[in-house]
């Protein structure tokens, strides 16, 4: 199965900082994918990214709160912007071809 | 919006009893895909069913998909302690890319 892994695993911020969580994995892929997961809710995708082009949002997400790099074919990161208490989510990302997470960044916003 | 709607919401059972979960979807999918998640932890991938399957067996899974209903269900047999975790039903629908729509998910619990 593929190794996926994301930095940080939690984090503590407070309102309106930001933070930036990468993910790598373990073999290259067009098509990563960075998910939310609200306290006991299911998981939203947020958006899919490409490399070599911006990434491409799903409705109510917007690359100013939530801007995506997408710089090789293993890398991705999603930096979440001027947070809020609302942000605080577990943030997952995933890969292409049966879609193996990441064990996921739990952040608690203040 | 969510595409798979899971049920029961929670399953609370005994260890070795079986557990099944249902999945319901709403549009035409490409394939279905079952994931593990223990306590707000990331997901872990359990199997994927495509559409023109009808029956997939993994260990003591086994993952049933009927196109018709646009349902499938999760069986998992002998359950055990550490079987307790949160099960999302997800599909892959066809937008040209696969991306997954998460269903809200079963809590089960399997007690001692």
């Amino acid at each position: 199965s593929a190794v996926i892994s994301q930095k940080p695993s939690r984090d503590i911020c407070q309102r309106g900082t930001s933070l930036t969580i990468q993910c790598q994995v373990d073999s290259q892929v067009t098509m990563m994918f960075w998910y939310r997961q609200q306290p006991g809710q299911s998981l939203t995708l947020i958006a899919t990214a490409n490399q070599g082009s911006e990434a491409t949002y799903e409705s109510g997400f917007v690359i100013d709160k939530f801007p995506i790099s997408r710089p090789n074919l293993t890398f991705s990161t999603l930096t979440v912007s001027n947070m809020s208490p609302e942000d605080s989510s577990i943030y997952l990302c995933s890969r292409e071809y049966e879609q193996f997470f990441g064990p996921g960044t739990r952040l608690t916003v203040l | 919006s969510q595409q798979g709607e899971e049920d029961p919401q929670a399953l609370s059972i005994q260890e070795g009893e079986n557990a099944t979960m249902n999945c319901s979807y709403k549009t035409s999918i490409n394939n279905l895909q079952w994931y593990r998640q223990n306590s707000g932890r990331g997901l872990v991938h359990l199997i994927l069913i495509r559409s023109n399957e009808r029956e997939k067996h993994s260990g003591r899974l086994r993952v049933t998909l009927d196109t018709s209903k646009k349902s499938s269900s999760l069986l998992i047999t002998a359950s055990r302690a550490a079987d307790t975790a949160s099960y999302f039903c997800a599909t892959d629908v066809f937008s040209g890319y696969s991306t997954l729509t998460f269903g809200k998910g079963t809590m089960l619990l399997v007690s001692p």
